[in-house]
């Protein structure tokens, strides 16, 4: 079956640093990848998502960047953190866009 | 006008009662409907997918009504367990993702 691994579950930075979150899939091939954020209280905001390795789409322009090295992992980076960075960030695979997504466990990251 | 609107609630119900939410969506082309449900700072889960007959399973049943872009969410005998957020998720067409919606929170009290 397959699994969805993100880490870590909870980060505190101060503000101007640096951020590298990162997502892994399990059993499946070439899965479609998404990063979401959620603030307190509101609904899930789709940052990037990926068909494949090295292709990135960035739905919100921000300081943050999307990566994908390998064919099951997303990486999540900024250079320098802003404190409207806060939330709870998500991770989710499906096989294809139209399909349900399932979503790993999720970072909540408090900005100081 | 957004693309897939959900009252925020809350439904604050009984133990056993039968409550419903419903989701209306702004594209006439949409093509696949889930329901998803989120508890309090976790991930949201895949609830049901919503089929255009219409599906149970168990407590739950979906509905589609195409004509009036809506998706229903009916939740039988609620259980103190099912206090979550209902989140309404639509894509638009066949190559499209999904959009989900704002969330409707359900609280059951004893």
């Amino acid at each position: 079956s397959q699994t969805i691994h993100q880490w870590p579950a909870t980060l505190v930075q101060p503000v101007g640093s640096p951020l590298s979150l990162e997502c892994t899939v399990e059993g499946t091939s070439n899965p479609n990848l998404y990063w979401y954020r959620q603030a307190a209280g509101r609904g899930l905001q789709l940052l990037f998502y990926s068909v494949g390795i090295g292709q990135i789409s960035s739905e919100v322009p921000q300081n943050l960047s999307a990566s994908r090295p390998q064919d099951r992992q997303f990486i999540l980076s900024s250079k320098k953190l802003l404190l409207s960075d806060s939330g709870f960030y998500l991770c989710a695979w499906s096989t294809y866009n139209n399909q349900p997504q399932h979503f790993g466990d999720g970072t909540r990251l408090s900005i100081l | 006008r957004k693309e897939v609107e959900q009252d925020p609630g809350p439904f604050n119900v009984p133990e056993g009662a039968t409550v419903a939410f419903n989701c209306t969506y702004s594209n006439s082309a949409s093509q696949s409907f889930f329901w998803y449900r989120q508890d309090c700072r976790k991930e949201p889960k895949l609830l049901m997918s919503v089929y255009s007959s219409g599906n149970e399973d168990g407590r739950f049943t979906a509905q589609l009504n195409r004509a009036s872009q809506y998706i229903s969410l009916l939740i039988r005998d609620s259980k103190l367990s099912d206090s979550a957020t209902y989140l309404c998720v639509v894509t638009f067409n066949a190559g499209n993702m999904l959009t989900f919606g704002g969330g409707t929170r359900l609280m059951v009290k004893p």
